[in-house]
Order: structure tokens, then C-alpha cells, then sequence
């Protein structure tokens, strides 16, 4: 079974231009996670989906993150404009449910803003 | 909020050697869950925990659950080098009446052959 599946795995560009991460969650289920890992924060949640539908976007740290879902099979993450302080390793997951269900990562997009 | 706290931060020992690694969390949990994480590559779920259990075992994994202390621990066993990886621990916790998955900073464990 193919899990999650995330691209680029990595990404490097200067400050000031538009970042896209994309996202496949294993087929079936319900709910996508965007997670970003950090040395000093460690993995933070940005947002999560249900069935499409953004549930809780708390987690997005600025008006320059936004996440979509247009279809079951694919969801993006995108930062524009992006910063240096943005630089991290950025994680989709996906899970049939949330609570008392196991999450299933993609390895992970490693971006780097110059 | 940081929910689970992985205790020590880093572990070495030595191959064939037991490693235990404890979470702490602050409010109550409906179930923990324990997560490798290899170099480079994304989290991979070992192991849940129901808040009414109190040991469980996978293979060469062994957690505990103690509710009264808010405590979590998960042992391996014989260790392997290809044990070497971060391990974290995920509580369910509601924010501003929200579910979420809360990680610790992890256990970096490493296996020396």
C-alpha cells in the first residue's frame, strides 16, 4: 500500500518568493494533518482537514500560511512570501480517524528559505 | 501547550541492552501513543495506549500506562542498531475546543554496536 506521499522532499529558495508543499494521504482515509518540525519547537500542528473541510487552523502561525483540499487525494500547503524563520521540515499525515487512530507521516518536505 | 515530556532528551547504550524511555503529560488522556522517528523520514506509529489499559505489548516493545501519575513508559527490548531513532510520545488533549494530537520533543536513542 503506498502511504503518504509528500513533495518536493526538499526545497530551497530565497526570501520573498512563494513556497508550495503537496500532500497525497493514504486512500480512505478521512482526516490530513500539516505538522511542522523544528529543533527549537519540535512538531507543531498547523492545521487539520475532515472530510475536505479545515477544522482547526489555530496552528498556522501567520496570514502567510494557507493550507487547501480541494479533493480527498490531495491537499497543499503554501507560504507566500516565504521568510527565513520559515525553514523547517514540514510533515503531512493522515489518519482514518482523529482520537484512539495511529497517524501515518510522509517522510517530509525539508525547506530551506535563504 | 507542550503536552508530553520525553525523559531523558538523548540515550546510548549498547547493543543487546534494554533502552526505557518515560513521557510525562499534564491533563487527562483518553490514550497515548508512542512514534519512532529515523533520520530523515517522517513519524512511524508503534504503539497506543487506552487511557483504561495499563501495559501493552508489540514485539520487542513494551509500554506502560499510569494514569495516577501521568506517566508513560515505553521499553525495547535486546536492542538492534536499527533501533538508533527519536522516539516521541502523542497525547490527545482539547484546545479551545478542539482535538489534537500533542507530541513531546522526543528521545533520541542511540545504539551502539
Amino acid at each position: 500500500d503506498a502511504g503518504v506521499i509528500q513533495s518536493p522532499r526538499h526545497e530551497v529558495t530565497e526570501m520573498g518568493q512563494e513556497v508550495t508543499l503537496r500532500c497525497k494521504p493514504i486512500s480512505g482515509h478521512d482526516y490530513l494533518f500539516w505538522y511542522r518540525q523544528t529543533m527549537m519547537r519540535g512538531l507543531e500542528l498547523l492545521i487539520y482537514f475532515n472530510n475536505n473541510v479545515p477544522i482547526d487552523d489555530s496552528g498556522m502561525p501567520e496570514d502567510r500560511f494557507s493550507a487547501k483540499m480541494p479533493n480527498a487525494s490531495f491537499s497543499t500547503l503554501k507560504i507566500q512570501p516565504s521568510e527565513p524563520r520559515d525553514s523547517a521540515v514540514y510533515f503531512c499525515a493522515s489518519s482514518l480517524r482523529y482520537g484512539g487512530q495511529p497517524q501515518h507521516f510522509g517522510d517530509g518536505t525539508r525547506l530551506s528559505i535563504l | 501547550s507542550q503536552q508530553g515530556e520525553e525523559d531523558p532528551q538523548a540515550l546510548s547504550i549498547q547493543e543487546g541492552e534494554n533502552a526505557t524511555m518515560n513521557c510525562s503529560y499534564k491533563t487527562s488522556i483518553n490514550n497515548l501513543q508512542w512514534y519512532r522517528q529515523n533520520s530523515g523520514r517522517g513519524l512511524v506509529h508503534l504503539i497506543l495506549i487506552r487511557s483504561n489499559e495499563r501495559e501493552k505489548h508489540s514485539g520487542r516493545l513494551r509500554v506502560t500506562l499510569d494514569t495516577s501519575k501521568k506517566s508513560s513508559s515505553l521499553l525495547i527490548t535486546a536492542s538492534r542498531a536499527a533501533d538508533t531513532a527519536s522516539y516521541f510520545c502523542a497525547t490527545d488533549e482539547v484546545i479551545q475546543g478542539a482535538q489534537k494530537l500533542v507530541f513531546g520533543q522526543g528521545t533520541r536513542l542511540t545504539i551502539n554496536p
